[in-house]
C-alpha cells in the first residue's frame, strides 16, 4: 500500500483501556506528525518527529505517549483517556529538507470514541 | 506563537460562480502556506501551497495570493463545481510546523 496509511480506523475504549494507534508512510520521508481533529475547531498538532527525534510536543497531556522507532512507523499509546479526547487522529508525514518546510501527507485518521 | 485566523467559516455559491476563502496570520517570519481540501470521512489532501517569495501561483481553477505585507493570503476558485463542496484548511509555516486555520464548509449549489 502506498502513501501513509494508519490502524485501526475505528476504535471505541473505555476511560480505563490502553490502546495504540499506528501510523506507517511508505513515501521515504524523514518527518512525522500527529494531529487532533474534532468538530469545529482547527486541526491541532500534536507531536512531531524529524529523523526519529520529538522535536515537538504541544503541550499534549502524558495519557499520549508518542513512539517513533523508525523514520516510518510511528505510534500513539494511549491509557487512561477522557471522554473529551474522543475525536479524529490523523497522522502525517514530509521530506524535511535543510529546516525548510515541505508538503505534509496526511493519513486517513482514526476516529477515536472514548466512552 | 502564530495565530491563523480564517473566514469565511461557511460559503455557499452557486455552480459555476467564483469562491474566495481568506486567512490571516500574526508572525511575519512565517514563510509556507499552503491549503488543503478534506472531503467528508477523507482525509486533508494538499490542492495548493505558496512560498512568501512569490506573490501568486494559479493550478488550472485553483489560485493562492499572498500579500507579506498585510500578513494575508487567500484561495480563489472559478467556476466551481459541485465536487468543490468540501471543507477548506490553510495553514502557516511557523518553525518546524504547520498552524492551521478553523476551516471553511464549501457548498456549491448546482
Amino acid at each position: 500500500e502506498t502513501g501513509v496509511t494508519q490502524t485501526p480506523r475505528h476504535l471505541v475504549m473505555g476511560m480505563t483501556n490502553k490502546k495504540s494507534l499506528k501510523c506507517e508512510q511508505h513515501l521515504g520521508h524523514n518527518a512525522m506528525y500527529w494531529y487532533k481533529q474534532s468538530a469545529k475547531k482547527p486541526l491541532e498538532l500534536m507531536f512531531v518527529y524529524s529523523l526519529e527525534e520529538r522535536v515537538e510536543n504541544n503541550s499534549v497531556p502524558s495519557r499520549f505517549s508518542p513512539e517513533c522507532p523508525n523514520s516510518s512507523h510511528l505510534f500513539l499509546h494511549l491509557h487512561t483517556l477522557q471522554p473529551e479526547d474522543s475525536a479524529l487522529y490523523l497522522c502525517a508525514s514530509s521530506l524535511e529538507t535543510s529546516g525548510s518546510l515541505d508538503t505534509q501527507y496526511f493519513g486517513p485518521g482514526t476516529r477515536l470514541t472514548v466512552l | 506563537g502564530e495565530n491563523v485566523e480564517q473566514h469565511p467559516s461557511t460559503l455557499s455559491v452557486q455552480e459555476g460562480d467564483s469562491a474566495v476563502i481568506k486567512c490571516t496570520y500574526s508572525d511575519s517570519a512565517s514563510n509556507y502556506f499552503p491549503w488543503y481540501k478534506q472531503e467528508l470521512g477523507k482525509r486533508p489532501q494538499l490542492i495548493i501551497d505558496i512560498r512568501s517569495n512569490v506573490g501568486e501561483k494559479k493550478d488550472q481553477r485553483i489560485a493562492v495570493t499572498l500579500n507579506k505585507t498585510a500578513k494575508h493570503f487567500s484561495l480563489h476558485i472559478t467556476e466551481t463545481q459541485p465536487e468543490d463542496s468540501a471543507v477548506y484548511f490553510c495553514a502557516v509555516g511557523y518553525g518546524n510546523k504547520l498552524v492551521f486555520g478553523a476551516g471553511t464548509i464549501l457548498r456549491v449549489k448546482s
